[in-house]
């Protein structure tokens, strides 16, 4: 799987939309760009996935670049419970169970303040 | 969404005793699970991939005769710490994909393990 990097923390102010950067110069063409988070002491949540078009869901949207070397998820109106770590990963979707693993890497600590 | 359930949520055993921690799929069938482990104020680390029927396959540097993995249906794995010490003290998360489900991994609410 390839590496992401991501800043250690972020924050944005409740209301707003918050951007949290990706980069993932290394993805390979059948690795897909997945979005989880974590909220303090709970399991990561599943947020959004995408391969190389833009994608929307009713919790985020993913933005990535043209070249796939990086992306942007964004939470457009963020909220106080939006505060967590965020996790971005690249993997090969499905398929081989060795292709379903899950790297972690450090994450992006939002905070959302009011 | 898919529904992946952990028991306990929160265990505390004195030193030398095991612990099961199980995981279970609620609402679907997951031909595979895997385990963490997240110490405080770090990230998630894969500590074994569970598949129903077959042996576990564990991540180097886990000790697969402490951490003991049984996947025996297509709803439920359990990961079993046995002879625990303190440092086996952490925060353990399972995940599970559906089968036939090419998407996103399902995750557990994990079980915090502390040891005496």
């Amino acid at each position: 799987d390839a590496k992401t990097t991501q800043p250690p923390s972020m924050d944005c102010a409740e209301g707003r939309a918050a951007n949290l950067p990706c980069n993932h110069s290394t993805i390979s063409g059948n690795e897909y760009v997945y979005w989880y988070r974590q909220i303090h002491s709970q399991g990561p949540q599943y947020i959004i996935h995408g391969l190389k078009n833009n994608e929307t869901n009713e919790m985020a949207s993913l933005i990535i670049t043209e070249d796939r070397k990086s992306s942007t998820l964004i939470l457009p109106h963020a909220t106080l419970r939006d505060t967590a770590v965020y996790y971005c990963i690249v993997r090969v979707a499905g398929g081989e169970t060795s292709g379903s693993r899950l790297t972690f890497g450090e994450g992006t600590q939002l905070t959302v303040n009011p | 969404g898919a529904v992946v359930s952990q028991h306990p949520s929160r265990v505390i055993c004195k030193s030398g005793t095991s612990v099961k921690i199980e995981c279970r799929s609620l609402d679907f069938q997951a031909t595979t699970m895997f385990w963490y482990r997240q110490f405080p104020k770090q990230s998630l680390m894969l500590m074994a991939t569970s598949n129903e029927g077959s042996k576990a396959t564990y991540e180097q540097g886990v000790e697969k005769d402490k951490f003991l993995i049984n996947h025996a249906s297509l709803t439920l794995s359990t990961l079993t710490v046995t002879s625990a010490h303190p440092e086996d003290s952490s925060f353990y998360i399972c995940s599970a994909r559906e089968v036939g489900n090419t998407g996103e991994l399902f995750f557990g609410e994990g079980s915090r393990l502390t040891v005496l």
